[in-house]
């Protein structure tokens, strides 16, 4: 399949270890995050959300952290797996989950 | 449940020529949206439709795309004429009201 980005930041990490992607965001008044992950000649798929009064949210092998003092964002996967290489991009809205703004993504290669 | 699906999942056009690109969402979702995604970039929302009527298109470059969503089931975006720089994948994507987006495969847009 094509590929979603050829220039965008990498990180690498070998199967089983865990990984972080980060995210910064401008917009002081986003109140909703997502991360969403994209296969290659796929869409994007929803991971996890968070809202802004909380700080940290765990779903299955995912952790998103919230920093709303320094506007950052991250996504931590456990053990990472080889099905988990693809592009993951955050996004931010202003309470629901429509009107949704894409930060450029993080492509993720899992090494064995 | 089917997920949201879009044809054609390729296109090849000359620049000034025209292109259709048409989405059927998941059943039930009232609310459709369009996205622009540039190769190394996050998605632009183009356009967000609930049922029929438009919500917000004001990233939409109305002098050559339009789109409609005339039953408020499926829709179709196009581009009249076609400029080299409109060459990205054009993602649908559906979801109940303003809750959680759901993105079809895209439709790869290259203009020679």
């Amino acid at each position: 399949g094509e590929s979603v980005g050829l220039h965008l930041p990498t990180l690498s990490v070998q199967e089983g270890d865990n990984s972080i992607i980060n995210c910064a965001y401008s917009n002081s008044a986003s109140d909703y995050f997502i991360w969403y992950k994209q296969e290659s000649g796929k869409g994007p798929q929803f991971i996890i959300d968070i809202r802004s009064n909380m700080d940290k949210r765990q779903g299955q092998r995912v952790t998103v952290l919230l920093n709303k003092t320094v506007k950052h964002l991250s996504l931590q996967i456990a053990a990472t797996q080889p099905g988990d290489s693809a592009v993951y991009f955050c996004a931010e809205t202003g309470g629901t989950a429509s009107k949704l703004t894409f930060g450029t993504g993080t492509r993720l290669q899992v090494t064995l | 449940e089917a997920g949201v699906a879009q044809s054609p999942r390729y296109k090849i056009i000359e620049k000034r020529q025209s292109v259709a690109f048409w989405c059927n969402p998941i059943s039930g979702h009232a609310t459709l949206y369009w996205y622009q995604q540039i190769l190394g970039q996050g998605p632009k929302l183009l356009i967000q439709f609930q049922n029929n009527g438009v919500v917000d298109d004001s990233q939409l470059p109305k002098d050559r795309f339009s789109a409609e969503r005339l039953k408020g089931v499926d829709s179709t975006l196009k581009i009249q004429p076609a400029k080299l720089e409109d060459s990205a994948v054009y993602l649908c994507a559906s979801s109940f009201y303003e809750n959680t987006q759901y993105f079809g495969p895209g439709t790869r847009l290259t203009v020679l």
